[in-house]
């Protein structure tokens, strides 16, 4: 069974920084590419970022410069490290397991985490 | 790539039809002729459960009322019969290139 577990939320203060972590189960975790999508409270869906099985990272508008996303394939983990916080960066951050690396045709953001909380705020 | 999704709000009768349009700014063809456009359901209070992929293809124990079409840059959810466990909002996404972008959701009620 596919799982993928987000943990590292929390309260943190503008201008702080986060690490998130997903822990992957059930699957070939270095065959796909990873991503995170975040919701801010009532708000619609918003692409934050991918990590691709070749090592290739792609960002948001909103996070580029300030966010940076990796992956231990060893331990089935994705990361993502934000650093400058802002009020608008509280959201919760969901990770998505995006696509097959190499495998055309195949389903895209098929499995998504419960997700973690993250608050900006003084 | 804008995702524009219509109507953002659905008041529809227990059992009768619904339908979602999203539409994208550019075409979603992917190089190697796959289209990257995918549906995904959010009840309250909980995470996004991806309905539909490739623009026509039902995820494993999506109930097939719900069914997904169109080419290009033009695509349809549609529900046959809606019940009440279908409440909740709906989201197109594309992910045929970077930057990936979703709809801005539709909310689907009972009336």
């Amino acid at each position: 069974e596919v799982q993928l577990v987000e943990s590292g939320g929390g309260l943190v203060q503008p201008g702080g920084s986060l690490r998130l972590s997903c822990e992957a189960s059930g699957f070939t975790f270095s065959n796909f590419a990873m991503s995170w999508v975040r919701q801010a409270p009532g708000s619609g869906l918003e692409w934050v970022s991918t990590f691709n099985a070749r090592g290739a990272a792609f960002y948001g508008d909103s996070v580029r410069g300030r966010c940076t996303i990796s992956r231990d394939d060893s331990k089935n983990t994705l990361f993502l490290y934000i650093s400058g916080l802002r009020d608008d960066d509280t959201a919760m951050y969901y990770c998505v397991r995006e696509y097959p690396q190499g495998v055309p045709a195949m389903p895209h953001c098929d499995y998504w985490g419960q997700g973690a909380m993250v608050t900006v705020s003084s | 790539i804008v995702l524009t999704q219509t109507p953002l709000s659905s008041l529809v009768t227990l059992g009768q039809p619904a339908s979602i349009s999203c539409r994208s700014s550019q075409s979603l063809v992917h190089g190697h002729g796959s289209t990257y456009l995918s549906w995904l359901q959010q009840r309250p209070g909980q995470p996004p459960r991806p309905l539909i992929y490739m623009i026509s293809n039902r995820f494993p124990g999506v109930p097939d009322r719900f069914s997904g079409s169109g080419a290009g840059t033009d695509f349809t959810l549609r529900i046959s019969r809606v019940e009440a466990e279908d409440v909740g909002i709906y989201y197109c996404v594309q992910t045929t290139d970077f930057p990936r972008s979703f709809g801005q959701g539709t909310k689907l009620e009972i009336k």
